[in-house]
């Protein structure tokens, strides 16, 4: 079964700071796809960013960057200079390409609040 | 582009009534899943379909639920009779899946469902 953990619920930080939100994932496929979801406080869910299993190069985009680790089944994301735009949920999610279809597994989410 | 549209945002309603809820997912997007997110079970998958097809129910809680997609365009989720712990924010997701390839899930806004 597949599993996605985040492990910090909340993290508090000031405006410009840079902050790390962790994911790890538990998976028996060799072949699965890594997601990233913000959800802001008007409550839809955007998405952010996908990986598949066979490339593990980082990724940025603007402040936002991401790291994968297969050797420690980590996806963490990093807000580069936070802003208090940033403040959300953001989900880590999984999804197996099996032939039951592709259905996504979130981890339980992280509260990020920036403060001004 | 128009994204995922669900229908109604917000459902207030009297325990023992029939909820129906609504999603016309992304044009040209051959796969449709509903989750529910509530504070104790996060973002859970209820049903997921595949060119029409319902492919996975297993999130489904019972037979209280059922889900249909008579069209590429159109799907309902119904809740009857419908019970206070019914109450959650109910998502909607498209994505285009090709052959044996996961693809990314666009979400809609979401109806937020209270049973009172």
């Amino acid at each position: 079964a597949q599993k996605v953990t985040q492990a910090q619920t909340e993290i508090s930080v000031v405006e410009k700071e840079d902050v790390t939100l962790d994911c790890v994932y538990e998976t028996r496929d060799t072949t699965y796809y890594l997601f990233w979801y913000k959800q802001p406080p008007s409550g839809e869910l955007v998405f952010l960013i996908r990986r598949n299993s066979f490339d593990e190069q980082n990724e940025i985009s603007g402040r936002y960057s991401w790291n994968f680790q297969k050797s420690t089944s980590s996806f963490n994301f990093t807000i580069t200079a936070s802003q208090v735009v940033d403040s959300a949920v953001y989900f880590c999610a999984l999804s197996e390409d099996g032939t039951s279809g592709s259905r996504l597994t979130f981890g339980e989410g992280t509260q990020l609040t920036v403060n001004p | 582009d128009a994204g995922v549209i669900q229908s109604p945002r917000h459902e207030v309603t009297e325990m023992g009534q029939e909820v129906t809820l609504r999603c016309k997912p992304i044009s040209g997007h051959n796969s449709l899943f509903w989750y529910r997110q509530t504070m104790m079970r996060g973002l859970e998958l209820l049903i997921y379909f595949n060119n029409n097809v319902p492919i996975d129910d297993s999130g489904m809680p019972e037979d209280r639920f059922s889900a249909k997609m008579p069209n590429a365009s159109f799907s309902t989720l119904k809740i009857q009779p419908s019970e206070p712990r019914d109450s959650a924010v109910y998502f909607c997701a498209s994505s285009y899946r090709g052959g044996t390839l996961t693809d990314t899930q666009y979400f809609g806004p979401g109806t937020r469902l209270t049973v009172l």
